[in-house]
C-alpha cells in the first residue's frame, strides 16, 4: 500500500564510492522529485521529473546522476561521494491531473540517510 | 529563482495556546502555498495548502492565510497539542513543479 517508495533507507558508505537511490511511486503521478534535507532540516530541490523528462535540474553537481526508466520510477545515482553529500534524501511524486486535497500535492518518500564516511 | 524565507525558526508554546509561523517569498507569480509537517525522523507531510487565487483556508484547527501584495503567507495553529510538536515547512512554487521551501519552524508544545 506505501504510496512512495524509497531503498535503502539507510546507506553508510565510504568517501569516494558510488551509490544509488531507488525511488518507486504507486500512485500514478506523472511528475517525480528528489529533495537533499541536510543537517539543518533544509528541503532542497535537486530535481524534477515530468513523464520521464528532466524538467527541472538545480545546481547539483554532475556527480548526481537522476534516471526515470518509467514514470514510476526515479532513481538517484551518486558518483564520487564526498562528505557533504550526507544527508537524507526524499524522492517524492505528484501529479496535476489527480487533485486530492490540494493543487499539486507532492507525497513524499520515507527518506534514505546517506552518510558519508 | 523564489527564496522562501521563514520565522521564526523556533517556537514553544503551551498546551492549549495558539502558534503562527509566517513567511514571505520573492516571486510574484508563485501560485501554490502549501504547509508540510515534519515529525522527527518522518517525511514531511501536506497538512495545508493555499491557492493564488484564495485569501484565507481553514481545516479542523489549522488555517492559512496569504497576502499576494505583500507576498506573504501565515500558517495559524490553535489550541495546540502536543502532537503538533513538529518542525514546519512553507513551500512556495510558481511552476507546479518544484517546491521552494522555507527554512522550517521547529514547534515545541509542552503541556
Amino acid at each position: 500500500d506505501t504510496a512512495v517508495s524509497q531503498t535503502p533507507k539507510y546507506l553508510v558508505t565510504q568517501m569516494g564510492n558510488d551509490k544509488s537511490i531507488k525511488c518507486e511511486q504507486n500512485l500514478g503521478h506523472d511528475t517525480m522529485y528528489w529533495y537533499k534535507q541536510d543537517s539543518k532540516k533544509f528541503l532542497k530541490i535537486m530535481f524534477s521529473y515530468n513523464n520521464k523528462e528532466l524538467i527541472i535540474n538545480e545546481t547539483v553537481p554532475n556527480r548526481f546522476s537522476p534516471k526515470s526508466p518509467d514514470k514510476a520510477h526515479l532513481n538517484l545515482h551518486i558518483n564520487s561521494l564526498e562528505l557533504g553529500d550526507s544527508a537524507v534524501y526524499f524522492c517524492a511524486s505528484s501529479s496535476k491531473l489527480v487533485v486530492s486535497r490540494g493543487y499539486n500535492e507532492q507525497f513524499f518518500g520515507p527518506g534514505t540517510r546517506l552518510t558519508v564516511l | 529563482g523564489e527564496n522562501v524565507e521563514q520565522h521564526p525558526s523556533t517556537l514553544s508554546v503551551q498546551e492549549g495556546d495558539s502558534a503562527v509561523i509566517k513567511c514571505t517569498y520573492s516571486d510574484s507569480a508563485s501560485n501554490y502555498f502549501p504547509w508540510y509537517k515534519q515529525e522527527l525522523g518522518k517525511r514531511p507531510q501536506l497538512i495545508i495548502d493555499i491557492r493564488s487565487n484564495v485569501g484565507e483556508k481553514k481545516d479542523q484547527r489549522i488555517a492559512v492565510t496569504l497576502n499576494k501584495t505583500a507576498k506573504h503567507f501565515s500558517l495559524h495553529i490553535t489550541e495546540t497539542q502536543p502532537e503538533d510538536s513538529a518542525v514546519y515547512f512553507c513551500a512556495a512554487t510558481n511552476s507546479g513543479y518544484a517546491l521552494n521551501f522555507g527554512k522550517g519552524t521547529s514547534l515545541l508544545v509542552t503541556p
